[in-house]
């Protein structure tokens, strides 16, 4: 069964800490990876999308790592802000037309 | 311009009403989605179209019905839902075949089943 795991589900930083979100999925054959951002009762935003064929992907204070050998996503943001809290999603797509795949999400609280 | 709309932000119907939820983006992409998103759950997929024709459908119940008129506007018709039916609504669109490209999301509309 293909599935996305992200943990922790709950994480709490000083405002300025560099921090990781960890996303791990069971089937290496991915197509491509997206990391999302929701806050509360909002839409989601899509924050990067890492092809297959990939590493990594940076934009602004955000990188995102892929290592499919290994089903890992990892998401860097450097000096947290307190605007940067919110819940991250990690999504996988493992076909060419098919549906991606949501891990349950990070909440994260970056406290001033 | 990265914007996918949706109306209304806020719905509250009967269950014996009849409702639609729109959605449009004017970035010319050719797959559009809808999701239902309960409370601190992810996302679940309810239907896609690719080129304006259904290509997936999770198995969602008949009081659901989708509609895709052009490619910009992609709808949701209710009819006889239940309370365990209320959720944010969420569209999505993304470019080239359906699921292949980013996913761009709408706000959301935030259905209330009385």
């Amino acid at each position: 069964k293909q599935e996305v795991t992200q943990i922790p589900a709950a994480l709490s930083v000083p405002e300025g800490e560099n921090l990781v979100l960890n996303c791990s999925f069971t089937d290496s054959a991915i197509y491509n990876l997206q990391w999302f951002r929701q806050d509360p009762g909002k839409g989601l935003t899509s924050l990067l999308l890492i092809q297959s064929s990939q590493r990594e992907q940076t934009s602004g204070r955000l990188n995102a790592s892929l290592d499919k050998s290994s089903g890992r996503s990892t998401l860097y943001i450097a000096a947290s802000q307190p605007g940067d809290s919110a819940t991250y999603l990690c999504a996988v797509l493992y076909n060419q037309g098919g549906k991606l795949i949501f891990g349950q999400g990070t909440e994260l609280s970056v406290k001033p | 311009d990265t914007e996918v709309t949706q109306t209304p932000k806020h719905l509250v119907m009967g269950m014996t009403n009849k409702k639609s939820l729109k959605c449009e983006q004017h970035m010319g992409h050719r797959a559009m989605y809808w999701y239902k998103q309960k409370a601190k759950k992810p996302p679940e997929l309810m239907f896609v179209y690719s080129y304006e024709k259904l290509s997936i459908n999770e198995s969602v119940p008949s009081r659901f019905s989708p509609e895709c008129p052009n490619s910009s506007l992609l709808n949701l018709h209710l009819h006889a839902l239940q309370p365990e039916d209320s959720a944010l609504y969420l569209c999505a669109s993304s470019g080239g075949l359906a699921g292949v490209g980013e996913q761009y999301f709408g706000p959301g509309t935030r259905l209330t089943v009385t």
